[in-house]
């Protein structure tokens, strides 16, 4: 069955970097993923598509400072020069057959 | 510019119905298939359905299959939610939200900004 496996929080200082990891379930280590960020008390918005070969492709506007790379089943987001705005949820997206859709449980990012 | 906007939300009474709309501008409507995601209050984002652009392909969450039904109206740049025999556990956030692909999912590129279901009595 395919599922993403996100930790549930992650924590970094002003100025630093995180990586976030999301993984996918036995079998689908190929899949492209998807990452959304949601910052407090707003929708969703597309940051970037991850491949499984580590390329991406970011969405509109989205600053140098994400990045995107992957190993094996893992798919990461990077975020250098960590800015008090970055304190989000973050969530991975990946898609199935057809029509099918799955998120990850997200990862609630703190900015210390 | 992509925009996309919900409406219909509104608090109902368990068993009773109620249908979302998704406005859509800013793109061409009917080259993308399209899906609605919901948020229940502190929980994560939760996959509801998705539509083809041609409507030949649909797909819901176990959750809500048999009750909910998703539509669209290329011609209005317009998708719609119906939904039925709604339950509590079904008070959320509900976000319409553009697919990049036209006939099969990928990924979401534009997001609206929601409408909120409650489900109380």
């Amino acid at each position: 069955q395919l599922m993403l496996t996100q930790s549930p929080s992650a924590s970094a200082s002003l100025g630093a970097s995180v990586k976030l990891t999301c993984t996918l379930s036995s079998g689908h280590s190929n899949y492209a993923i998807a990452w959304h960020q949601q910052q407090p008390a707003k929708g969703p918005r597309l940051l970037m598509k991850v491949n499984s070969d580590g390329s991406h492709n970011k969405g509109d506007g989205i600053p140098d400072r994400f990045s995107g790379s992957s190993s094996g089943a893992e798919r990461y987001l990077t975020i250098s020069s960590l800015q008090s705005e970055d304190e989000a949820d973050y969530y991975c997206q990946t898609w199935g057959t057809g029509i099918h859709v799955v998120f990850g449980g997200g990862t609630k990012l703190t900015v210390l | 510019e992509v925009q996309l906007v919900e409406s219909g939300g509104d608090l109902v009474q368990p068993g009773r119905s109620l249908r979302l709309s998704c406005a859509a501008s800013g793109f061409t409507f009917r080259d993308h298939v399209m899906h609605w995601v919901r948020q229940a209050p502190g929980k994560g984002l939760e996959w509801v359905s998705g539509i083809s652009w041609a409507s030949e392909t649909i797909d819901y969450a176990d959750s809500v299959k048999g009750r909910f039904t998703i539509s669209r109206d290329n011609a209005k740049s317009s998708l719609y939610l119906q939904m039925n025999s709604l339950r509590a556990e079904d008070t959320a956030f509900y976000y319409c939200a553009k697919d990049v692909g036209n006939t099969g999912a990928m990924y979401f590129d534009s997001w609206g900004r929601g409408t909120l279901v409650t489900v109380s009595s």
